[in-house]
Order: C-alpha cells, then structure tokens, then sequence
C-alpha cells in the first residue's frame, strides 16, 4: 500500500544546533514530495517540494531537503535552528497522477531547547 | 493579499446537527481540498475538487458533503451520519497539482 512514514513522532534539539527530520515514502514511481509545518491552532505553511532535478532543494526559513531515490527518504535539515522553529513537521506525497490528492505524514513535534 | 480564508474559527454544535465550514479563497486556484486533522494524526483526505461543479471523495467522505458552485467556495458540510465529528478542519488549494498546497487557518470543530 502507498504510504508516507515519519519515524520520529517528536525531536528536541538545542537552539543552534543542526535538525534532521526524517520522511519516507512508499510509492510506486518517483512522486512529488513536499515539506510543511504548522504552528499550534494553524494551518499548515510551505516550506519546500520537490518535483524532479536536483536532489536537494532549498526552502523558506533556511530549511532544505534532500531527495534520495534509493532510500525513497524525503529528510528536511537545516544547520542552526531557531527558537521560533518550534511547530509540527508534515512530509506529504502526491504520487504524480494528476489528481493533485497529497497524503500526509503522521507529524514530527520539533521542541528547541534554549 | 491573497489566500484562504476559513470561517468560524470555532463551531460548536450539540450531536445530531448538521453544519457547514465555510472556505473561501482569492487565489484563483482550480483544486480546492477539505483535510480532517485529529491530535497525533497526519492529515486525511475528505473531499477535493479540481474543477468547479465537480468534485471527488477522499478517504474519509462518509457524513461529509460539499459543494461546488463558484470557483471562490468550497463549503463542507458535516453531517448528522459522520460518527465522530469533533476535530480540525483544514482546507486548502493549489494552482495545479504538483505545485503544493496553502492552506486555510483551519475550523475547530467540537460536538457535544
């Protein structure tokens, strides 16, 4: 069955330190792939999406994302992070069938320590 | 400026009544989506519409209805036959499929 998969339900780091959040997928052909995050009692924000070419691709607030076809991972980073980073994480896959549904992710709760 | 806009913020209504979510966005966007959001859950498919006066069920339609006459709205309606209706609701659109999704600031829902 298709599927996208977020190992870690929660993550804490220090403020500064580097956050890799994790994301993978199970689908049948190379899909499109994207990032969001969400503060507490809001929607849901873009962060970054892949379609296809470079594998690693750059988003808002200094996050970015590598894709890796032999891993079907998805994992977002980004070097320092930020007090303000703190929010909910969604990996969420569209499978390229030009109906445009995304399935999401379960989540991953970022806490940043001071 | 742009965007989505999701009205109320909060709804409550007593078990056994419908009601209607309003969304509306300015965004000229073609698909539409309702997403469901329960605490510790990803996000789950209600209802999507690529096209106005179509539209197609998610994973979880069941007691849901919506409706599709201006390309502007997209009202869903939870009906008195959806079991467990007290969550968050989510819509969201997109100018075309691969190009991701902005979403609304979401309609808490609680029934008693």
């Amino acid at each position: 069955a298709q599927s996208v998969t977020q190992p870690d339900i929660h993550i804490t780091v220090s403020e500064g330190a580097s956050l890799e959040l994790r994301c993978n997928y199970s689908y049948g052909a190379t899909p499109y792939l994207f990032w969001y995050v969400q503060s507490p009692g809001q929607g849901l924000q873009l962060l970054l999406k892949y379609f296809s070419g470079d594998t690693l691709v750059q988003g808002i607030k200094g996050f970015e994302a590598e894709f890796k076809r032999s891993q079907s991972s998805f994992n977002l980073r980004k070097p320092s992070v930020h007090w303000s980073d703190a929010a909910e994480y969604f990996c969420a896959v569209d499978p390229n069938t030009n109906a445009g549904k995304s399935t999401f992710g379960d989540g991953t709760t970022l806490t940043v320590k001071p | 400026d742009g965007g989505i806009t999701q009205s109320p913020k909060y709804l409550f209504r007593k078990e056994g009544q419908n009601v209607t979510l309003s969304c509306e966005q300015n965004l000229n966007h073609d698909a539409m989506y309702w997403y469901r959001q329960d605490p510790g859950q990803g996000l789950r498919l209600i209802y999507y519409s690529q096209i106005v006066n179509d539209f197609q069920k998610g994973d979880i339609a069941e007691g849901y209805s919506v409706s599709r006459e201006k390309k502007e709205s997209f009202p869903l309606t939870v009906t008195s036959a959806q079991k467990n209706p007290t969550a968050f609701y989510l819509c969201a659109s997109s100018i075309e499929y691969s190009n991701g999704y902005t979403f609304g600031s979401g309609t808490r829902l609680t029934v008693v």
